[in-house]
């Protein structure tokens, strides 16, 4: 039940775009399109923003975009603004009933 | 609007227990799981356990099982976890969230911060 793998931070200005990884291994990822991504405003609760790898929530801007390859998933934002600085998680099933979370990426809007 | 309205904040010594809710509104509260997950101040996202919310069935993360308790009230839509034997490491905030049928959270409860210290 390892934390799925994400880099601490991706910077980018705005207008740009960037794109966080998220790495796993073939319980998790790489077995399951269950892959769910959340973003984290400071103080405020998870949002989810994309969910069975590349669906979008209604109400969710289309500069999120989420995809998959082996054992990691890949969020992109582009047309970067400055309300997208915040921390960013990955989620995923990990077989047997199991929940696991990325480590977290802090996005900052240069 | 489906809501998630958690349990004021709380604080413990250390070797106590503590249990917190985690009320629903706005959609059937049987017909989705809750998943409970907590983020140390500066630290990440960790799964705790989940519940089928219609039968009662639970899973825990092997990091706290023996530890923590999820249940649910069906009548008061109502989730609960509870955590024993607290260490100071346990100071965190502990969020529930709603399961879509495949496995993502949402909404998210507001998020309810426990405070262990002596």
């Amino acid at each position: 039940q390892s934390a799925l793998t994400q880099p601490a931070s991706v910077s980018g200005s705005p207008g740009q775009s960037i794109t966080i990884s998220c790495s796993g291994t073939s319980n998790d990822i790489g077995n399951y399109n269950l892959v769910s991504w959340y973003q984290q405003h400071p103080g405020k609760a998870p949002k989810l923003i994309i969910y069975e790898v590349s669906e979008r929530p209604s109400g969710v801007s289309h500069r999120f975009s989420g995809s998959k390859s082996g054992n990691t998933a890949s969020l992109t934002i582009s047309g970067l603004q400055a309300e997208d600085e915040a921390d960013y998680y990955c989620g995923s099933y990990g077989g047997g009933r199991i929940r696991v979370f990325g480590t977290g990426t802090k996005v900052t809007v240069l | 609007q489906v809501q998630l309205v958690q349990s004021g904040a709380e604080v413990r010594e250390p070797g106590a227990s503590v249990k917190l809710s985690c009320k629903a509104s706005g959609y059937t509260f049987t017909t989705h799981a809750m998943q409970w997950v907590r983020q140390v101040p500066g630290q990440s996202l960790e799964w705790m356990g989940w519940i089928n919310t219609g039968n009662g069935d639970t899973n825990y993360s092997d990091k706290f099982k023996g530890r923590v308790t999820i249940a649910r009230d069906t009548a008061a839509s109502t989730g609960y976890m509870e955590l024993r034997y607290l260490r100071t490491e346990d100071t965190a905030v502990y969020y529930c969230a709603r399961e879509g049928g495949t496995y993502w959270c949402d909404p998210w409860g507001q998020g309810t911060l426990v405070t262990v210290s002596s």
